[in-house]
């Protein structure tokens, strides 16, 4: 199973926003709506910020938002702060009892 | 406070074995399947490993099937990774995390694997 597809980085000044893509297959991201994405700050854990492609678990501001159209899932980060500053991952479910979880290759996001 | 914590990772020789802990606390650790996902230096999140409820199923990546078996223990609160045949490869932080709506909802700090000579 290949990762899905991401930018290698992405940039913005604060109070911009920044997009990022996340491509995958008719197989993972096309098959189904549990797209999810990660924010990292190195050393500290991962962080959920969206699930099921665009719902925000409790906790994570509105600035975050989440969409898909056929094999590309997106997320938005609007009204850039300091600490949006991070690596940021994907994550499909792919349905497969070989594979069944894919992650993206990761977007370091910098804010200008 | 729902919380996961790794322990157990260390310096192992290739081909050596360890065994990672994963205590949780704050949840029912019974009500939610559960997984580990590593992350190489430099290099990016890569899902390892997933266990359900009862533990009566679990699914490994390619990369580790047939080294690498997971376990779980309900009533202590506890889930286990034991690491047999390791390689360079597997040298990483590995995380566990707790699966809610086939998203990885809360996760542990990481315990770091070296394998080296």
């Amino acid at each position: 199973q290949s990762a899905l597809t991401q930018p290698p980085s992405a940039s913005g000044s604060p109070g911009q926003s920044v997009t990022i893509s996340c491509t995958g297959t008719s197989s993972d991201v096309g098959a189904y709506n549990y797209v999810s994405w990660y924010q990292h700050h190195p050393g500290k854990a991962p962080k959920l910020m969206i699930y099921e492609v665009s719902k925000r678990p409790s906790g994570v501001p509105d600035r975050f938002s989440g969409s898909k159209s056929g094999n590309t899932a997106s997320l938005t980060v609007s009204g850039l702060q300091a600490e949006d500053e991070a690596d940021y991952y994907c994550n499909s479910y792919a349905g497969s009892n070989n594979f069944p979880y894919v992650f993206g290759t990761g977007t370091k996001v910098t804010v200008l | 406070e729902v919380q996961l914590v790794e322990s157990g990772g260390g310096l192992v020789q290739p081909g050596g074995s360890l065994r990672l802990s994963c205590e949780a606390s704050g949840f029912t650790l019974i009500n939610h399947w559960m997984h580990w996902v590593r992350q190489a230096p430099g290099k990016g999140l890569v899902w390892v490993s997933f266990i359900n409820n009862d533990g009566s199923r679990t699914i490994y990546a390619d990369s580790v099937k047939g080294r690498f078996t997971l376990s779980r223990d309900n009533a202590k609160n506890m889930v286990y990774l034991q690491m047999d045949s390791l390689r360079a490869e597997d040298t990483a932080v590995y995380y566990c995390v707790r699966d809610d709506k086939l998203s990885f909802d809360v996760w542990g700090q990481g315990t770091m694997v070296s394998v080296s000579s």
